[in-house]
């Protein structure tokens, strides 16, 4: 089975600060992994996924992660923020073979401020 | 533009009283799911279509129940609601590969409340 931690609850930052939002997994298998984002009262976004090949994903609205085998980490990073960043942010994996389950995070709130 | 619909955004029910949630989509897609989101958590997986197939969750209770009449809509039928069902429902579709990996596309969500 596997598990996602966001150790982080809310990180609140700054307009044009940079961020970092930290995520962890465990798995047996191998897996890909994903962050989704989740504007107040709508559904979820996909931002970015690492499948394979390089470690360093980027994905829409100047977001990256990073891919880290060895400390089983995926983190999400932004070099300046801006307001409409605020929302909601889930790591996710699944495992890369069979039913691919998202297993979701318990979510990072980003709050940003002028 | 093509996108998953999720109707309606918010619902009211009372205790015990059968509720329908639908969703539809004109992505094509061969996998719908549906997910159970309480307030300040994780969405939660409670089955999911593939094709006509249907796969539930082990840990989802059994007044639960979902339908799949074609390719286009999904339904989700709560049929005795209890107070803790109050929680935002998500549809989501994705196109299932043999290399995996596929993006699950997320309606907006049905905010269900049982008085």
């Amino acid at each position: 089975a596997q598990s996602v931690t966001q150790l982080d609850s809310q990180v609140p930052v700054f307009e044009e600060a940079p961020v970092e939002l930290r995520c962890n997994y465990s798995s047996s298998v191998s897996v890909y992994l994903f962050w989704y984002v989740q504007y107040p009262n709508q559904g979820l976004q996909l931002l970015l996924k690492y499948l394979s090949g390089s470690t360093l994903v980027k994905g829409i609205n100047g977001f990256e992660a990073e891919f880290n085998k060895s400390q089983t980490s995926f983190h999400l990073r932004k070099p300046s923020v801006h307001i409409s960043d605020t929302a909601e942010y889930f790591c996710a994996v699944t495992p890369d073979t069979g039913f691919q389950k998202l297993v979701f995070g318990t979510g990072t709130r980003l709050l940003v401020s002028p | 533009d093509a996108m998953v619909i999720q109707n309606p955004r918010y619902q009211v029910t009372q205790f015990g009283k059968p509720v329908t949630l639908s969703c539809s989509q004109t992505l094509n897609h061969n996998v719908m799911y549906w997910y159970q989101q309480k307030s300040s958590q994780a969405p939660k997986l409670l089955f999911h279509y593939y094709d006509k197939d249907f796969n539930n969750e082990a840990d989802t209770p059994d007044n639960f129940q979902s339908r799949r009449p074609n390719t286009s809509f999904c339904f989700l039928d709560i049929r005795s609601p209890g107070l803790g069902d109050a929680a935002m429902y998500l549809c989501a579709t994705s196109s299932r590969t043999s290399g995996g990996g596929e993006t699950q596309y997320f309606g907006p969500g049905t905010r269900l409340l049982v008085l």
